[in-house]
């Protein structure tokens, strides 16, 4: 089966400007998480989407991330405006629902604000 | 919630020597734990996990955990690393009933030859 897929792997942005990353998760996992890691801290958990809803959404740092998760399927996951702060990995992660067997992850999207 | 605390931020280590990598965790729910590596310039890879039954718990690429509940441990441990075993490595728990992960602070193991 095809594991998660994040794109783009890599994105340069500038101050001030809007970038979306977006993740597919694996076929049918009806749980989808986001998680970021910033240069020198842990990896953080930011949300989760069970199917199309939030489930949990306690660690946005603020209102200039919006996630979305359109029919199920894919997410996407905008910054506007990006700060400096912002720069770091973004990864992505699904689960199946029901029996928890564990969490795919995908490689993960390393935006840096200049 | 839980917490998790990566005891060594760097273990650097001889090639074929074992290496042991520390990680407790803080919980008042049951929890499942794991251990992911991140090679570099690559996402993150599932080592092994612990989710119920014998305690000891074998991983890819000869890596093996076990879980001391009365310690609140899980240590990652391989009896003989290679140069391809330079990694960060990440312990991270989840409550049984909820979804989400914490992660400890990471462990960068370094393989000397």
């Amino acid at each position: 089966e095809a594991g998660v897929t994040q794109f783009p792997s890599h994105s340069v942005i500038e101050k001030g400007q809007t970038v979306t990353l977006r993740c597919d998760p694996i076929s049918g996992h009806d749980n989808l998480y986001w998680y970021r890691r910033v240069m020198g801290k842990e990896i953080k958990f930011l949300l989760h989407f069970v199917k199309e809803s939030k489930q949990d959404e306690s660690g946005m740092p603020n209102n200039r991330f919006l996630a979305e998760r359109t029919g199920g399927t894919y997410s996407t996951l905008k910054v506007q405006p990006a700060e400096l702060e912002d720069s770091g990995v973004y990864f992505c992660a699904s689960s199946q629902a029901g029996v928890f067997y564990g969490y795919t992850f995908g490689s993960g999207t390393r935006l840096t604000v200049v | 919630a839980q917490s998790v605390t990566q005891l060594d931020s760097q273990v650097p280590v001889f090639e074929e020597a074992p290496v042991e990598l520390r990680c407790n965790y803080s919980s008042s729910v049951s929890v499942y734990l794991f251990w992911y590596v991140q090679y570099p310039n690559q996402g993150l890879q599932l080592l092994l996990k612990y989710l119920s039954g014998s305690t000891l718990v074998k991983g890819i690429n000869g890596f093996e955990a076990e879980f001391n509940k009365s310690q609140t441990s899980f240590h990652l441990r391989k009896p003989s690393v290679h140069i391809s075993d330079t990694a960060e490595y990440f312990c991270a728990v989840k409550g049984t009933s909820y979804g989400k992960l914490t992660f400890g602070q990471g462990t960068i193991l370094t393989v000397h030859p």
